[in-house]
């Protein structure tokens, strides 16, 4: 069974670029978070998605991040316009219900120019 | 809000020595309590974990008890290998409708032989 993708692994880009990311979860999982790592410090969880409903977005940063996941299955979460503060390690992580283990991505690094 | 607080790295230790990895919590209620680990090149991985006061969460030769009197959950390992190279994260989740992670900064260990 695949685990769970993430694309592109590494991504470069200048202040003020728009950059999308992509997860894959594991197929049937239900659950889809995002979280991020910013510069060595904590991950911390940006949003959770059940199916394709938004369940809680109270860690996303600002309005210049927008998370979607059309038909349940992969989710993206674009970036526009990235700020310097945006790089780091973003982490999607999945599982098949709510309260079941979260099965994490190797993370997107961004690095913002 | 929920945070937690481990133990600064790096940390470097020669093959069968003993690990010990501070982690305390803040949170409201019963949280669930994790560690995860993430391998060079890899993406997170549940280690243990522990849901209730006293109970210990074991995986690989690793243990740690949830001690809610210290609000703590230290991970421990009697004799590391070099394959336990890793970047190790404490987490807890307060359950109940609500399975977001909260990390602590995560800890470097590298094992030399």
């Amino acid at each position: 069974e695949a685990g769970v993708t993430q694309f592109p692994s590494h991504s470069v880009i200048e202040k003020g670029q728009t950059v999308t990311l992509r997860c894959d979860p594991i197929s049937g999982h239900d659950n889809l978070y995002w979280y991020r790592r910013v510069m060595g410090k904590e991950i911390k969880f940006l949003l959770h998605f059940v199916k394709e409903s938004k369940q809680d977005e109270s860690g996303m940063p600002n309005n210049r991040f927008l998370a979607e996941r059309t038909g349940g299955t992969y989710s993206t979460l674009k970036v526009q316009p990235a700020e310097l503060e945006d790089s780091g390690v973003y982490f999607c992580a999945s599982s098949q219900a709510q309260s079941y283990e979260q099965y994490f991505g190797p993370g997107t690094r961004l690095t913002v120019t | 809000g929920d945070s937690v607080t481990q133990m600064e790295g790096p940390v470097t230790l020669s093959e069968e020595a003993f690990l010990t990895i501070n982690c305390t919590y803040t949170a409201t209620g019963y949280p669930s309590l994790f560690w995860y680990v993430q391998y060079p090149g890899e993406g997170l991985q549940l280690l243990l974990k522990a849901t209730k006061a006293d109970d210990k969460g074991s995986n690989k030769g690793f243990e740690a008890t949830y001690r809610k009197e210290t609000t703590s959950f230290h991970l421990e390992k009697g004799s590391v290998q070099v394959s336990d190279s890793a970047v190790y994260f404490c987490a807890l989740s307060r359950g109940v409708n609500d399975y977001k992670l909260s990390f602590g900064a995560g800890t470097t260990v590298t094992v030399r032989a």
